[in-house]
């Protein structure tokens, strides 16, 4: 069965920066995109970025161009977020996401979600 | 990045059928068919329930449905039960990038 698992909480410094990672199993992880979305506590969902495992192509929401690098390593079947230049804004609960397509035929939406890992930012 | 518009909130009795609106623009809801709808209870990670504007993906009740009509999505659900109540997001595609919903909490009186 398809499973996405994410790595723990953390609490990080406005300034610093934090590495969200998703482990994927039950299907081949390079055939179909990992997305990334975000909530902020009591707020509504919002797009991050997505990567292309297999290629390591990316496509980030224009309000974190300059600020988020998606990475992938297909040896471990392993999604990576990073995020820099923190703020209290940032403190959300991430989760990646599976496309609902294989490549070459993305449906811009995910049928498959990881359990979502809490970054806090605060001094 | 500006959100797609959702009422706040939509309530109604058990059996009663809602439909939740979802307004974008002619660069998104209104021009292509990938539109999608997510479930969330408290606590829980999204779930999908519709996708390329009215398909239901496997398990999912066929008392959800989804419609387009220019630039407006609307999920409807029917015969609504109580384990229905939760927050619910719309998402299209917009130039390259997915774009959310301002999302909707559904009550059951």
């Amino acid at each position: 069965q398809v499973q996405l698992v994410q790595s723990g909480a953390e609490v990080k410094k406005p300034g610093a920066s934090v590495k969200v990672s998703c482990k994927a199993s039950g299907y081949t992880f390079t055939g179909y995109y990992i997305h990334w979305v975000r909530q902020a506590p009591g707020q509504g969902l919002e797009w991050v970025g997505r990567i292309n495992p297999n290629s390591g192509g990316t496509n980030y929401a224009q309000k974190f161009q300059g600020r988020v690098t998606m990475t992938r390593d297909t040896s471990i079947s392993s999604a990576s977020m990073e995020l820099t230049r923190l703020t209290s804004d940032d403190t959300a609960v991430y989760y990646c996401s599976r496309d609902g397509g294989r490549i070459g035929n993305s449906g811009w939406y995910t049928d498959y979600w990881g359990q979502g890992t809490l970054v806090t930012v605060s001094s | 990045q500006s959100a797609l518009t959702q009422p706040a909130s939509v309530s109604g009795s058990p059996g009663q059928s809602i439909t939740i609106s979802c307004t974008g623009a002619s660069s998104d809801v209104g021009g292509y068919y990938y539109v999608s709808w997510y479930q969330q209870h408290p606590g829980k990670a999204p779930k999908l329930m519709i996708y390329d504007v009215s398909k239901r993906p496997s398990g999912v009740s066929n008392r959800f449905s989804g419609s387009k009509s220019g630039n407006t999505a609307s999920l409807t659900i029917s015969g609504l039960q109580a384990q229905d109540e939760a927050d619910y997001y719309c998402s299209s595609y917009r130039s390259s990038e997915a774009v959310f919903g301002t999302g909707t909490k559904v009550t059951v009186l």
